[in-house]
């Protein structure tokens, strides 16, 4: 039984689109988060929602909004994509303020191509 | 600001030993590891706190210099299975864990 889902796991559309990327975790966790992985593979933070109250919103271009309906869901959803929003889209959950004494656990990542 | 690290990028013999490094400019509280297989989500190997003591897993060890705010992932021994991509991770206002650029290890046969 996965851990923290992901879906899709790959999704190709034009500039412009919009998409949403689901994720899901049936660990108990308070927190989630939405990390970005570039060609380079930086992961960089987007998110972090704690029990659906946003936490961390860094400089991300508001075409992105996160959206938790509850603490064992994070969507995210992008609007008018463009091509430099081509990344691995990777969701995590945590226990609450574990981020400082244990581990993030990753879903298998999202993989956005934008033609 | 995110973490530094060094290597950019080892290849290894296996059986060959690596140390891979990872220093920030702020003051560290704790240290995080992770590994990413290619293709794969990172996986957690291990996190230093300040004033703890060097953790190991397996042959892969670590430590953690809170005065230079350095740590050192050791790999000892390296297996193929130790091929990947190694983040370091700092955490910041928010328990915000901001990663460092990674660093590629190969391990050949």
């Amino acid at each position: 039984d996965t851990a923290v889902s992901q879906t899709p796991k790959y999704l190709v559309t034009q500039m412009g689109n919009d998409k949403s990327i689901k994720c899901e975790q049936n660990l108990g966790h308070d927190t989630m988060y939405w990390y970005k992985q570039d060609s380079k593979k930086f992961l960089k933070i987007m998110f972090s929602y704690n029990n659906k109250e946003l936490i961390i919103n860094e400089t991300v271009p508001n075409r992105f909004s996160p959206k938790s309906p509850d603490k064992a869901h994070l969507n995210l959803h992008i609007n008018s994509l463009e091509l430099g929003d081509s990344a691995v889209y990777f969701c995590a959950s945590s226990r609450r303020g574990s981020a400082n004494t244990g581990e993030l656990f990753f879903g298998e990542g999202s993989r956005l191509t934008v033609l | 600001q995110q973490p530094v690290q060094s290597p950019q990028a080892v290849i290894l013999r296996e059986g060959e030993d690596a140390v891979i490094n990872c220093s920030s400019s702020k003051a560290l509280y704790s240290v995080h590891w992770y590994r990413q297989k290619h293709g794969e989500a990172p996986v957690f190997l291990m996190i230093l706190l300040k004033g703890g003591e060097q953790k190991g897993h397996d042959k892969i060890s670590a430590s953690f210099n809170e005065k230079k705010q350095q740590s050192s992932l050791y790999l000892t021994a390296s297996q193929l299975s130790y091929s990947g991509t190694y983040f370091c991770g700092t955490l910041e206002y928010g328990n915000k864990l901001v990663f460092g650029a990674g660093t590629i290890l190969r391990v050949k046969s």
